[in-house]
């Protein structure tokens, strides 16, 4: 499974939009990009997947440039209840379950 | 989504007895549930597969005889943590997916504490 480099934590304010970068350098062809969302004490949740170019759903988007070597989740005007910890992971879309987390973005987000 | 439930959600326990933790798939069947350990402020860590009708499958440096996996229907593991030491404390959580499902859907996780 790929490796995955993403900031250990992020600051943002109530109502901006945040965007947080992974890296993952070693992407194979057959991968997916897949981020997650975990609260304190929570399992993760999904959020969004994707393969190259934009993705977008009803609470993130997912930008992954041509090379795929990293991609940007970006949340449009967060709120308080969007700290979390958010995880990048890489892997074959099959092994959807079988997940290697790296360290994730603790994202703090206040008023 | 499909959804996950674990139980007990938190679970204290002396040291030298065993724990056992649910983990239901409750609107799908789970042919292979994961278990995860998590301690605090770190990542999540793989330690096994459970597989439906056969043995787990371990991780490297996760003892078998340990965390003692038992998968015997489509919508049910279960993880034991046999003679439970104070370093064992942590959440755990499953996971697992739809047959021919991208994403994984967790349990809510178990807090153990062993004192």
């Amino acid at each position: 499974l790929a490796k995955t480099t993403q900031p250990i934590s992020m600051d943002s304010y109530e109502g901006q939009e945040v965007n947080i970068t992974c890296s993952h350098n070693n992407i194979a062809t057959n991968d997916y990009i897949t981020w997650y969302q975990q609260f304190p004490s929570q399992g993760p949740r999904f959020i969004i997947q994707g393969y190259k170019t934009k993705v977008t759903n009803e609470v993130a988007s997912l930008f992954i440039p041509a090379d795929r070597k990293s991609s940007t989740l970006s949340l449009p005007r967060v709120s308080l209840s969007d700290t979390a910890v958010y995880y990048c992971l890489v892997g074959d879309r099959g092994t959807a379950s079988k997940l290697t987390f790296g360290t994730g973005t603790r994202l703090q987000v206040t008023l | 989504g499909a959804v996950v439930s674990q139980h007990p959600s938190w679970v204290i326990c002396k040291s030298g007895t065993s724990v056992k933790i649910e983990c239901r798939s409750l609107d799908f069947q789970a042919t292979t549930m994961f278990w995860y350990r998590q301690f605090p402020k770190q990542s999540l860590m793989l330690m096994a597969t459970s597989n439906e009708g056969s043995k787990a499958t371990y991780e490297q440096g996760v003892e078998k005889d340990k965390f003692l996996i038992n998968h015997a229907s489509l919508t049910l593991s279960t993880l034991t943590v046999t003679s439970a030491h104070p370093e064992d404390s942590s959440f755990y959580i499953c996971s697992a997916s739809t047959l021919g499902g991208t994403e994984a859907f967790f349990g809510q996780g178990t807090r153990l504490t062993v004192v």
